[in-house]
């Protein structure tokens, strides 16, 4: 079973900041959080993964509470393109993925 | 470079028939993963291939599912006497070592229509 707690959905205007949350209060100390996300018909896509600090690559910030049972994704300046479905996953052993339904995020004009 | 690929893109097919869904890596990615999706759920686990030999088949549901990838490159998901609740997305991934810290690339899938 999926391990994290996520929204649904959320709409955010274009060029805004998407913040997306994360719940993952049974979280192991070796655990990492990542994130992909699913545009419409396609598979999923790697954003990003963070292990206790915060991260930050050319697609997305990681921001992971200190006592690692939150998380936030964040997505700087939102555009249209960024309208998918965003999965929350904590995984310890490589050998899977496993999704919850993510939260569906929704960028208007 | 070139993605993940995955062939058919569509398959319809009829119950209690055979079907063989095909992955193509990303060249030199050891780690190969199997995924189906049903509408509305996220993907779930099926197998997973480090190399030639399967690592985890924990996710395959019974023993009408058995996947393949003899060269450790190429990989083929049979489905034999397909049943309606096998309708999904079967999508495919890969990975560059199958560690705990490596991305994995999906490919577009293959959607199964099992009438």
């Amino acid at each position: 079973d999926a391990k994290t707690t996520q929204p649904p959905s959320m709409d955010c205007a274009e060029g805004r900041a998407a913040n997306l949350p994360c719940n993952h209060s049974t979280i192991s100390g070796n655990e990492y959080v990542y994130w992909y996300r699913q545009i419409h018909s396609q598979g999923p896509q790697y954003i990003i993964h963070g292990l206790k600090n915060n991260e930050t690559n050319e697609m997305a910030s990681l921001i992971i509470t200190e006592d690692r049972k939150s998380s936030t994704l964040i997505l700087p300046h939102a555009t249209l393109r960024d309208t998918a479905v965003y999965y929350c996953i904590v995984m310890y052993n490589t050998d899977k993925l496993i999704f919850g339904t993510g939260t569906r995020l929704q960028v208007f004009p | 470079g070139a993605g993940v690929s995955q062939t058919p893109s569509n398959k319809v097919t009829e119950k209690g028939k055979y079907v063989e869904l095909r992955c193509d890596p990303i060249s030199g990615h050891t780690a190969l993963y199997w995924y189906r999706q049903s509408l509305g759920q996220g993907p779930e686990f099926l197998i997973y291939f480090q190399g030639t030999g399967a690592a985890d088949d924990s996710g395959l549901p019974n023993d009408r599912f058995f996947a393949v990838r003899p060269e450790g490159s190429v990989s083929t998901l049979k489905i034999q006497r397909t049943e309606r609740g096998d309708s999904a997305v079967y999508l495919c991934a890969t990975g560059i070592s199958g560690s705990r810290t490596d991305t994995q690339y999906f490919g577009p899938g293959t959607r199964l229509t099992v009438l």
